[in-house]
């Protein structure tokens, strides 16, 4: 119940095109939802985060959505470009627990030039 | 915005030998920092949870004795691993939270490569 469910494994994007990146969660518990970004023999860094009560959230070309009820959420790449090429993990927590962050599996994206 | 530093970057060690690894947060004060191993193309796997002053609580099947947690303030932890051996090579990464909330989120230091040879 404690897990974040990630896919796909990997991605293949074309430059311009969009890119994304489905989560499932089964905790309800979890009110906290956000993405991070790594890049190979760095630290994850913060994308983007939602809390379940926002249908969406974009911040540039980086947009969450999140469906409470069918306990999904996923990120969106508009205009993907080289540079985004990264892992991306997807992750929850409990804002009054333990704070114990739950990864998903990561996603292995590579933009095509 | 909030920084946490993580020292050193890349250490090599022999066998039998200990290491330490540092994570600071720069910037606010850490009321809890987390450390991970991260193996090749692999997700984040949490070690232990440390408080400043207190205990560090580890995950189940982390070695507590091979891995010293000390969180002696609240901009410091450092793990040790100790009696290193190459199956302890590995990416760590320490994160840490702020006591102003989730407004923070975890902010992550840059890992630390270990190879232990």
């Amino acid at each position: 119940q404690q897990q974040v469910k990630q896919s796909p494994q990997s991605l293949i994007v074309q430059k311009g095109g969009i890119s994304i990146i489905n989560c499932a969660y089964e905790n309800t518990a979890f009110d906290y939802f956000p993405w991070y970004q790594q890049f190979p023999g760095k630290g994850p860094a913060l994308l983007i985060a939602i809390r379940p009560d926002v249908s969406e959230k974009k911040e540039g070309r980086f947009t969450i959505s999140f469906n409470k009820s069918a306990k999904q959420f996923s990120l969106h790449i508009m205009d993907s470009q080289p540079g985004d090429s990264a892992t991306y993990f997807c992750a929850a927590f409990i804002i009054q627990g333990a704070q114990k962050l739950v990864f998903g599996q990561g996603t292995r994206l590579t933009i095509n030039p | 915005g909030a920084v946490v530093s993580q020292h050193p970057s890349r250490v090599i060690c022999k066998s039998g030998t200990s290491v330490k690894i540092e994570c600071r947060s720069l910037d606010f004060q850490a009321t809890t920092m987390f450390w991970y191993r991260q193996f090749p193309k692999q997700s984040l796997m949490l070690m232990a949870t440390s408080n400043e002053g207190s205990k560090a609580t580890y995950e189940q099947g982390v070695e507590k004795d091979k891995f010293l947690i000390n969180h002696a303030s609240l901009t410091l932890s450092t793990l040790t691993v100790t009696s290193a051996h190459p199956e302890d090579s590995s990416f760590y990464i320490c994160s840490a939270i702020g006591d102003r909330g989730t407004g923070y989120g975890y902010t992550f230091g840059s890992g630390t490569r270990l190879t232990v040879v």
